[in-house]
């Protein structure tokens, strides 16, 4: 009964390889993010996703796209893989209330990309 | 621009007290969260702090102050397993979390 789940949780491979992370939240939230979290452990926002809204932190290059096949899932695809991606990624999801308040978040147990 | 701060690392000892803090700059202010997170693991929801003043949970307590952008995250009767990065995390004026770099605690016995 995880809350947030992500698949794979290690992930070794290639540079200028396609690979997808897959996230699914069982808490009923509305709200979807991914996270990445370099060497120096900064977590640095790269989309956080509604059924309305997809909002992408301008500065995650366009190799990076997420994909919600419905309210559970959020998955990450990633094209032509450089050096630079190895990070950790952090799926995270929270309830979508009326604006005026910030949700807690809830956090995947992260996949470990390493390219190569 | 946005900006979170906090001490890069802190050391304390067993059983005592330590208290980390976090200034910010923001555009907004829509609360301020505190995450744990253990190494190789995921960030965990510490505390949420919107209003002026201390909030306590058991051995960890949070305060805000919004006029001086200021919070910390107080942790009493340390123990081993508080060995832990903690994250400073504020919502924006957009509902965003802007987050710190994190304060990699080290406890010794």
């Amino acid at each position: 009964d995880t809350a947030v789940s992500q698949t794979p949780k290690y992930l070794v491979t290639q540079m200028g390889n396609d690979k997808s992370i897959k996230c699914e939240q069982n808490l009923g939230h509305d709200t979807m993010y991914w996270y990445k979290q370099d060497s120096k452990k900064f977590l640095k926002i790269m989309f956080s996703y509604n059924n309305k809204e997809l909002i992408i932190n301008e500065t995650v290059p366009n190799r990076f796209s997420p994909k919600s096949p419905d309210k559970a899932h959020l998955n990450l695809h990633i094209n032509s893989l450089e050096l630079g991606d190895s990070a950790v990624y952090f799926c995270a999801s929270s309830q979508d209330r009326e604006r005026g308040s910030v949700e807690t978040q809830y956090f995947g147990p992260g996949t470990r990309l390493l390219v190569l | 621009g946005q900006n979170i701060d906090q001490p890069t690392e802190m050391t304390a000892t067993e059983g005592a007290i330590v208290q980390i803090n976090c200034t910010y700059q923001t555009s907004g202010f829509n609360g301020l969260f505190w995450y744990q997170q253990h190494a190789g693991e995921a960030p965990t929801f510490l505390s949420y702090n919107v209003l002026d003043g201390l909030e306590e949970k058991g051995r960890f307590s949070s305060f805000l102050s919004r006029s001086k952008g200021y919070s910390y995250l107080l942790l009493k009767e340390l123990q081993m397993k508080d060995s832990a990065s903690y994250l400073c995390a504020v919502g924006d004026s957009n509902y965003q979390l802007i987050w710190g770099a994190g304060t990699k605690l080290i406890i010794k016995p």
